[in-house]
Parts: structure tokens; C-alpha cells; sequence
């Protein structure tokens, strides 16, 4: 069964850094890509990043380019997201998510999500 | 980038009615490079469409999605009660992906 955990979220202060973490299992993760997708409280789905699946080539938002590293251990089967200078409306659940394909690829799995709160 | 405009915002219908839900797209997606989500409540996404047409693993054939260039439509072709979510269509053939706002399916 393919699973994927998030962690890592908290509560940070406006300008703060978090690293999210996503631990995959029930699959070969090294076969695929991986993404980041938030949720704002009462919003919609917004795209964040995405990385192949060797990690050579990554992908940003706009929104987080610049702020945000993506990043993958294969080794532990892991995936990560370094979030630095953090603002208010970086506030969401953060989802990992396995691409169906290229990095571009839609998302055929998902995890519960972890909860990053920016506020002073 | 690529916005996406999903209609309507909310869709209230009664059970074995037929939903139809549109996504449209400010450029032509090459390829059909379009993908339906549900999400029930407290639940992460779960994936219904993609390349526009194509169910996922283990979706039920009531679910179908059509349309290309810059018009796409999920149909459900009769509501069960677990069908009651909130659909979201994403583009993914150029970069950034992204998503559209959502569709709310209700129970009338």
C-alpha cells in the first residue's frame, strides 16, 4: 500500500524557517517524481514544487521561488521541503504527493498533509 | 502562468442526478494535459481524471471527463453520496502546474 507521511509543520514567526518532511513506503520511490501542493484554511489546491526523480531537475512557483528548496533522499526514501523566509500567507496544509509521471505529472497520491502556521 | 476557471462555485443537486462541472483555461493546454481531483472533507485529494479523459485506478465509471483546448468538463453521470466533494481540475502541461478554485458539489 503506498503511503506518504508528512511532518515537520509548526507554528513559525514571519520570516522563520521550516523543513518539511515526507516519508514514502509501497513503492520504489526512486521511480518517481514528487510534489508539493498547500492548502490554504478555506482556499484551494495551489501547486508548490516538484522534483524528477533523481532530483536533478526541480520546479517552483512562483509564489516560492527564491524561498523554497525541494529536495529528495532516495537512500531513505524521502522527500523534503526547506521553506526559508517565511511570510503569513505561506500558512497551509502542506501535502507530499507522487506524480504520475514527469515532474509535471498530475498526482496520483497523496498524504494527510502537515500544518505550517506563519504568524507573529 | 496558466489560470484556471472552474463554474460554478457550487453545484447543489439531489442523489442519482447527473453533474456536469466545467474548467477552462487562459491558453490551449497541449496535449490534454488536464487532471480532475475530489477531495471529501478532512480527506487529502484523491485523483479522478487525467490526460483530460483517462480515469484513474479504481474510479468508477461514472466519473468521465471530456474536452480540449481551453474547455474541459467532469461529468458524474449519477451521484452517490460519496460523490459529495469539492472537484478540482489542475494543468500540468506547463510550468508551474496549476489548479483551478474548486467546485463544490452539494446535496440539494
Amino acid at each position: 500500500e503506498v503511503q506518504l507521511v508528512e511532518s515537520g509543520g509548526g507554528v513559525v514567526r514571519p520570516g522563520g524557517s521550516l523543513r518539511l518532511s515526507c516519508a514514502a513506503s509501497g513503492f520504489t520511490f526512486n521511480n518517481y517524481a514528487m510534489s508539493w501542493v498547500r492548502q490554504a484554511p478555506g482556499k484551494g489546491l495551489e501547486w508548490v514544487s516538484g522534483i524528477n526523480w533523481g532530483g536533478g531537475t526541480t520546479v517552483y512557483a512562483d509564489s516560492v521561488k527564491g524561498r523554497f528548496t525541494i529536495s529528495r533522499d532516495n537512500a531513505k526514501n524521502s522527500l523534503y521541503l526547506q521553506m526559508n523566509s517565511l511570510r503569513a500567507e505561506d500558512t497551509a496544509l502542506y501535502h507530499c504527493a507522487r506524480n504520475d509521471g514527469a515532474v509535471a505529472g498530475p498526482s496520483d497520491y497523496w498524504g494527510q498533509g502537515t500544518l505550517v502556521t506563519v504568524s507573529s | 502562468e496558466i489560470v484556471l476557471t472552474q463554474s460554478p462555485g457550487t453545484l447543489s443537486l439531489s442523489p442519482g442526478e447527473r453533474a456536469t462541472l466545467s474548467c477552462r483555461a487562459s491558453q490551449r493546454l497541449s496535449s490534454g494535459y488536464l487532471a480532475w481531483y475530489q477531495q471529501r472533507p478532512g480527506q487529502a485529494p484523491r485523483l479522478l481524471i487525467y490526460g483530460a479523459s483517462n480515469r484513474a485506478t479504481g474510479i468508477p465509471d461514472r466519473f468521465s471527463g471530456s474536452g480540449s483546448g481551453t474547455d474541459f468538463t467532469l461529468t458524474i453521470s449519477r451521484l452517490e453520496p460519496e460523490d459529495f466533494a469539492v472537484y478540482s481540475c489542475q494543468q500540468y502541461g506547463y510550468s508551474p502546474n496549476t489548479f483551478g478554485q474548486g467546485t463544490k458539489v452539494e446535496i440539494k
